[in-house]
């Protein structure tokens, strides 16, 4: 089945700095791939996500890069503010959005003012 | 975006008694929906698939008799966690896709005393 190994773990920024995130699948059937922000104690909230004909989506501060060759995609977040603080998870499913979700393991980020 | 909503967002309950989670879609409809466990500071891990009027689909290593799902309408689903244990205390959320993407509900948390 299919597996996202995701890093780093924990990502510390300074106030309007960049942050990289990076996620990794298994599946070359994945054809889905969102990005979730989860703070304390609520559910994930999705920020943005992209599909496998695509190569990139901006929105704003946030954008996502997929490298369908090397199943590899990453989560952009520029110019980040304290309020960006937060658990980021990305996933990916085979068939859409309609179907199961697999979860990388998170990447706690902290913006530092 | 769309709204998913859980209640309750919170409960405690004593070793031994069951426990129903309500998931409920509030501007659209899903024949499928998603129920999820999180232990603290991990990723969500996939507990079974809810499909509106026959039986869901677990994943291994999720006992069906103890999470008991019930699919009743295109906007309801309920996970009862029966007989539940200290081990069983963690946090519960649903999602629901629609159109192309996956909504998360805000999760229960579940303490198991």
């Amino acid at each position: 089945g299919e597996n996202v190994e995701q890093h780093p773990s924990t990502l510390s920024v300074q106030e309007g700095d960049s942050a990289v995130i990076k996620c990794t699948y298994s599946d070359s059937a994945s054809n889905y791939f969102p990005w979730y922000k989860q703070e304390l104690g609520k559910g994930p909230q999705l920020i943005i996500d992209i599909r496998s004909n695509v190569g990139e989506k901006k929105d704003q501060r946030i954008a996502v890069t997929l490298n369908k060759t090397a199943k590899h995609f990453s989560l952009h977040i520029t110019e980040t503010q304290p309020e960006d603080s937060a658990v980021y998870f990305c996933a990916a499913s085979i068939n859409g959005a309609g179907t199961a979700l697999i979860f990388g393991k998170g990447t706690t980020l902290s913006v530092s003012s | 975006g769309a709204v998913v909503s859980q209640h309750p967002s919170r409960v405690i309950c004593k070793s031994g008694t069951s426990v129903k989670i309500e998931c409920r879609s509030l501007d659209f409809q899903a024949t499928t929906m998603f129920w999820y466990r999180q232990f603290p500071k991990k990723s969500l891990m996939l507990m079974a698939t809810s499909n509106e009027g026959s039986k869901a689909t677990y994943e291994q290593g999720v006992e069906k008799d103890k999470f008991l799902i019930n699919h009743a309408s295109l906007t309801l689903s309920t996970l009862t966690v029966t007989s539940a244990h200290p081990e069983d205390s963690s946090f519960y959320i649903c999602s629901m896709p629609d159109q192309e993407t996956q909504y998360f509900g805000p999760g229960t948390r579940l303490l198991v005393l």
